[in-house]
């Protein structure tokens, strides 16, 4: 199993593009979540998926859009990039919610100028 | 509101000796923590996770502890070796969602 997969790696942005960031995870899980790391800061969840076509907002959903039509996949889309935006994002999954670890995938480290 | 606070932010210690990384949480309807490493540059590796109706966790050289009605996890490495140094994160779950803290980075000196 590869897991949760994410791409691009690395990506550079100029103010005001937009791009789609992909996770796909292979472990046939209900739950995936985006999250966002700011340096030395935790992890902030951004949305999140209890499964296909189901999604809903977390901590930090400002201009971000997601969906979710497969249960492998559930990309994230940025639209008019901001230098705010300029983080390191993961994507996660895991069975179900509560008492359920959660898988993380390699993560996308994205700049904005 | 779930707040997650690791301390201390940074820990510098010498090889061999053993390290004690601390996780305090507000809310203690907790289903489970998580104890994660993250090397520089690079994802999260999950190294334990200890449900709310356990104590501790235990896997080679680490012991998690949590005592959820004071809102506390520890995170011991014994006979700590230059590999160990990293950033360790320690997340919360309250139903679907995981609070991080900010996390603790090691360094572990030759």
């Amino acid at each position: 199993n590869a897991g949760v997969t994410q791409t691009p790696k690395f990506r550079i942005l100029k103010i005001g593009q937009s791009m789609t960031l992909q996770c796909t995870q292979d472990m046939n899980h209900n739950y995936m979540y985006w999250y966002r790391q700011d340096p030395g800061m935790g992890l902030k969840l951004i949305y999140y998926s209890v499964g296909a076509g189901i999604t809903d907002k977390g901590e930090v959903p400002n201009g971000y859009n997601v969906s979710r039509s497969t249960t492998e996949d559930f990309p994230l889309r940025l639209e008019l990039a901001a230098p705010s935006q300029t983080s390191v994002y993961f994507c996660a999954s895991s069975t179900a919610g509560g008492f359920y670890e959660q898988y993380f995938g390699p993560g996308t480290r994205l700049t904005v100028t | 509101k779930q707040e997650v606070t690791q301390i201390p932010a940074a820990l510098s210690v010498p090889e061999g000796e053993n390290l004690v990384l601390n996780c305090s949480f507000t809310d203690s309807a907790i289903y489970n923590l998580q104890w994660f490493r993250q090397d520089p540059g690079k994802g999260l590796t999950s190294l334990l996770l200890i449900q709310s109706s356990q104590r501790e966790q235990t896997s080679g050289r680490l012991n998690a502890s949590l005592d959820k009605s004071s809102g506390r996890s520890t995170l011991y490495i014994a006979a700590s070796q230059p590999g160990d140094s990293a950033t360790y994160l320690c997340a919360v779950s309250n139903d679907y969602k995981l609070s991080f803290g900010a996390g603790t980075t090691v360094t572990v000196r030759a």
